[in-house]
């Protein structure tokens, strides 16, 4: 079956602008999760969805930073006026439920510039 | 303060080596202990779960609550096993994010 997918594979921006990375759960995973892997880092967690709802935003660096999840399935990450250092690979994964394995999408390369 | 400290960041061995990936981690509570592994070109994918208590591809890990480890060890390296291994921890209770150490690159040398 299909597995976690996200649009763009790479985005490449200029330092302040606005970006949206997009994620695509496996259909029936009530539980979405965003991280950001930095180079030479293990993914770091951003924020995470039960549902239609943010249940847990802690991580998420800055108020320029902000997510969705509307309709209780895709997922899209924003962010506003960007930053070299927001430079990263945006990982999304998915769960049946908040205690179940966690399923990776590929990523999203972003490079601010 | 939830932290997970992967050691090495590169582990060379032979083809028919054994291999220990080493794994610490510092957590209030009773953690529940992940590795995840990513081959070239490949997503993140789970390896084994402490809770699960299996062995797959022939890696074991074995949690050690006394000295706050959970090593990933497999007793003859295979090619194959090249890859980026990741350490990580989420809590019992659910709900919780996983942290993830840095990551150790196994190259397996034929």
């Amino acid at each position: 079956g299909a597995g976690v997918s996200q649009t763009p594979s790479n985005k490449v921006t200029e330092k302040g602008k606005y970006v949206e990375l997009r994620c695509d759960p496996i259909s029936g995973h009530t539980a979405l999760y965003w991280y950001r892997q930095s180079l030479g880092q293990g993914p770091e967690f951003l924020i995470y969805f039960q549902g239609t709802g943010a249940a847990d935003d802690s991580g998420l660096p800055n108020d320029r930073f902000f997510a969705v999840r509307p309709e209780g399935s895709v997922s899209t990450l924003k962010i506003q006026r960007t930053e070299r250092g927001d430079s990263a690979v945006y990982l999304c994964a998915s769960s049946k439920s908040s205690k179940n394995e966690q399923f990776f999408g590929p990523g999203t390369r972003l490079t601010v510039l | 303060a939830q932290r997970v400290t992967q050691p090495e960041k590169l582990l060379s061995v032979f083809k028919g080596a054994p291999v220990e990936l080493k794994c610490n981690y510092s957590y209030s509570g009773s953690p529940e202990l992940f590795w995840y592994v990513q081959y070239s070109r490949q997503r993140l994918q789970l390896l084994l779960r402490h809770i699960s208590r299996e062995s797959i591809k022939g890696f074991t890990a074995d949690l050690n609550k006394g000295e706050t480890s959970f090593h990933l060890k497999k007793p003859f390296a295979q090619e194959e096993d090249s890859a980026m291994y990741y350490c990580a921890l989420s809590g019992y209770s659910g709900n919780t994010p996983l942290v993830f150490g840095k990551g150790t690159r196994l190259s397996v040398i034929a």
